[in-house]
């Protein structure tokens, strides 16, 4: 069975610009949630998505933004780079509420 | 608000021996998850192990065991016979019944001597 696969592995974009990011889940999960993860902040909580509804949002601005789609694909764009959303942003997908969530090897983003 | 504390920047244990990571965790609520993630140099985090809140009992999951302390907001992991490919980071987690979101500590980096 394929685990959460996350498209591109690295990325370098510039100060402005927007960037879309991919994740797909295991086959027959239909939560997908992101993370960002930095050296200074941590871990935080982007949103979640299940069934193409987003049901839970983190401390982000408006600039991120996310969407799934019914094969529960999901894609997260961040407009408006900024040197501090260089960061590596991971996905993870889970089959309901009691069970763990399985993470994707996460994209590196490098803004400059 | 919950919140996940990890006290220990960096452990490191002699390969073979047993170390235990500490995590403390602050919550108003009484039914949640607990949870030990591992992150290689790949970058990909791996479940550990897993405690719900409602269990008294311990969860084990082979060489790796948690001591839940419920009143006292505490979970800490215990890796016995360490061994190379333990070397990590390693985070504790929190997730509220109900929510999929997961609270994150800042991570301990485990060190394995050989």
């Amino acid at each position: 069975k394929a685990g959460v696969t996350q498209t591109p592995r690295y990325l370098i974009k510039t100060r402005g610009q927007q960037v879309t990011l991919s994740c797909s889940p295991i086959s027959g999960h239909r939560s997908v949630s992101w993370y960002q993860q930095t050296p200074g902040q941590g871990l935080q909580f982007l949103f979640e998505y299940f069934s193409e509804t987003q049901r839970n949002k983190g401390n982000f601005p408006g600039r991120f933004s996310g969407r799934q789609f019914s094969n529960s694909r999901s894609e997260m764009n961040v407009s408006t780079l900024e040197l501090g959303d260089s960061a590596l942003y991971l996905c993870a997908s889970s089959t309901g509420l009691n069970t763990e969530a399985f993470f994707g090897q996460g994209t590196r983003l490098t803004v400059v | 608000a919950q919140t996940v504390t990890q006290s220990q920047p960096e452990m490191s244990v002699q390969e073979a021996e047993t170390v235990t990571l500490s995590c403390t965790y602050d919550t108003s609520e009484s039914d949640y998850y607990l949870f030990w993630y591992k992150q290689p140099p790949s970058r990909q985090m791996i479940l550990v192990i897993r405690q719900e809140a409602y269990k008294q009992q311990n969860a084990t999951e082979n060489r790796f065991s948690v001591n839940f302390q419920k009143a006292a907001k505490s979970f800490s992991l215990k890796i016995s016979d360490s061994q190379l490919g333990d070397a990590a980071m390693y985070f504790c987690a929190y997730r509220s019944r109900g929510n999929y979101q997961l609270i994150w500590g800042a991570g301990t980096k485990l060190i394995i001597k050989p």
